[in-house]
């Protein structure tokens, strides 16, 4: 089993949806959780932190965390084609270990 | 936060040659790290790029394969060592700008074909 797991896509929706991606992981020492968003021939950029379990919004961006479950989400609300792009999730026990990522979400949104 | 460049944006390589890659942070940073991103698969981490001592590797890379330096607070290169196909990939350089801070910046990346 892979130490954090996330389904590839390609996902595709209509402008205005709302979209949830979703992560799993086996390692229950995880307390920081990222979310970072990749365009095409660019270098991931930090959209979401959280620390341990709960929700954080940012905007359109809202980020859950269930420890309980070993299960992470990213909303967006009202998507725009400028959010096309690849989602990873990524996660780390301490600050100061290593961040594992996830392989990654394609998501398209179609004006 | 931090501007990071890296040089070459891309290659096509023979076989058995070496590539280095440069990466450059527009201010001094603490945590320079060096990734491989294949296709369909995550983020991996190479080596953690130490400045004035020897770079520490993850499982699975070595530095002879993968030689790092890391001249100053700003610089950094990886060398990719008598390549093959397989090292076919993206690789990535990234910052923390402190220790223990929550957020990793990320150059463009060095697209590097290998035939």
């Amino acid at each position: 089993q892979k130490e954090v797991e996330q389904d590839p896509g390609p996902l595709s929706v209509p402008e205005g949806a709302i979209v949830s991606l979703n992560c799993t992981y086996s390692n229950s020492a995880f307390q920081y959780f990222m979310w970072y968003r990749q365009y095409s021939r660019k270098g991931p950029e930090l959209l979401m932190y959280t620390y341990s379990s709960g929700n954080k919004e940012d905007g359109r961006f809202t980020a859950q965390v269930d420890k309980s479950s070993k299960y992470i989400s990213l909303f967006i609300r009202d998507s725009q084609p400028s959010d096309s792009a690849t989602y990873l999730c990524a996660m780390r026990e301490t600050s100061y270990d290593k961040v594992i990522f996830g392989p990654g979400t394609s998501l398209s949104v179609i004006p | 936060s931090a501007v990071i460049s890296q040089k070459p944006s891309r290659d096509i390589c023979q076989r058995g040659t070496s590539l280095t890659i440069q990466c450059q942070v527009d201010s001094q940073v603490t945590m320079m790290f060096w990734y491989r991103q294949q296709p369909g698969q995550s983020l991996t981490l190479i080596a953690t790029a130490n400045q004035g001592s020897e770079a520490t590797y993850e499982s699975g890379f070595v530095i002879d394969k993968f030689p790092i330096s890391r001249p100053n607070l700003t610089f950094s290169t990886l060398t990719v060592s008598n390549m093959s196909p397989e090292d076919s990939s993206i690789y990535l350089c990234s910052v923390e700008l402190g220790r223990g801070t929550d957020t990793q910046y990320f150059g463009p990346g060095t697209r590097l074909t290998v035939l």
